[in-house]
């Protein structure tokens, strides 16, 4: 199975100001993806990050406010940018090996003040 | 109506005690998923499934096509089964994972 890092694990922001999240995946996989998780609710699918391609958005997420970076086949980047309180979340990297495996990383707490 | 729902919302137990979380989805599927959440947020995959059952430890899971639901059993609970559980499921054909709201199991020594 699929071994993900995320850095940070968390972090407390200034609103206005922007976080770049780090995933590391200890193997090469196709499918990388980015969910956010506000608190008391499930998780939702911020966008699909592709390798060598521009990633695809969800429905209410733009890449002004949340770009992502895919250069390889086992790192991504989500940055949140220009932060307010409502940005305050659990981030999470996902990565999808086959439609009966798929992993998630250990989180970035973000607190937004 | 969520496509993908939980039962129940909020569970506590005594630390021995059989649990079980109910999971029923309305949309077609290719497999569903067990996640388990500790209170520092990250997410451990617990099982995936498209048929039948699956048995790893103190867990089982199950599912039932036919009627679209899932079930995950937890045997001899203990308080360190306590966490935020989730199903999930891939819309069929596609590449979105459809989660369900979580149980929140407290098991108490």
């Amino acid at each position: 199975s699929a071994v993900i890092s995320q850095k940070p694990s968390r972090d407390i922001c200034q609103r206005g100001t922007s976080l770049t999240i780090q995933c590391q995946v200890d193997s090469q996989v196709t499918m990388m993806f980015w969910y956010r998780q506000q608190p008391g609710q499930s998780l939702t699918l911020i966008a699909t990050a592709n390798q060598g391609s521009e990633a695809t958005y969800e429905s209410g997420f733009v890449i002004d406010k949340f770009p992502i970076s895919r250069p390889n086949l086992t790192f991504s980047t989500l940055t949140v940018s220009n932060m307010s309180p409502e940005d305050s979340s659990i981030y999470l990297c996902s990565v999808r090996e086959s439609v009966y495996e798929q992993y998630f990383g250990p989180g970035t707490r973000l607190t937004v003040t | 109506k969520n496509e993908v729902e939980q039962s129940p919302q909020n569970l506590t137990a005594q630390e021995g005690e059989f649990i079980t979380i109910n999971c029923s989805y309305s949309v077609g599927i290719s497999a569903l998923h067990w996640l388990q959440q500790h209170p520092g947020g990250g997410i451990v995959s617990l099982f995936m499934l498209s048929s039948g059952k699956k048995k790893h430890g103190r867990l089982i899971a199950t599912i039932n096509i036919q009627e679209k639901h899932s079930s995950l059993h937890i045997t001899a609970s203990h308080p360190r089964d306590s966490a935020v559980y989730i199903c999930a499921a891939p819309l069929y054909n596609t590449d979105k994972l459809i989660f369900g709201t979580g149980t929140r199991l407290q098991v108490f020594p």
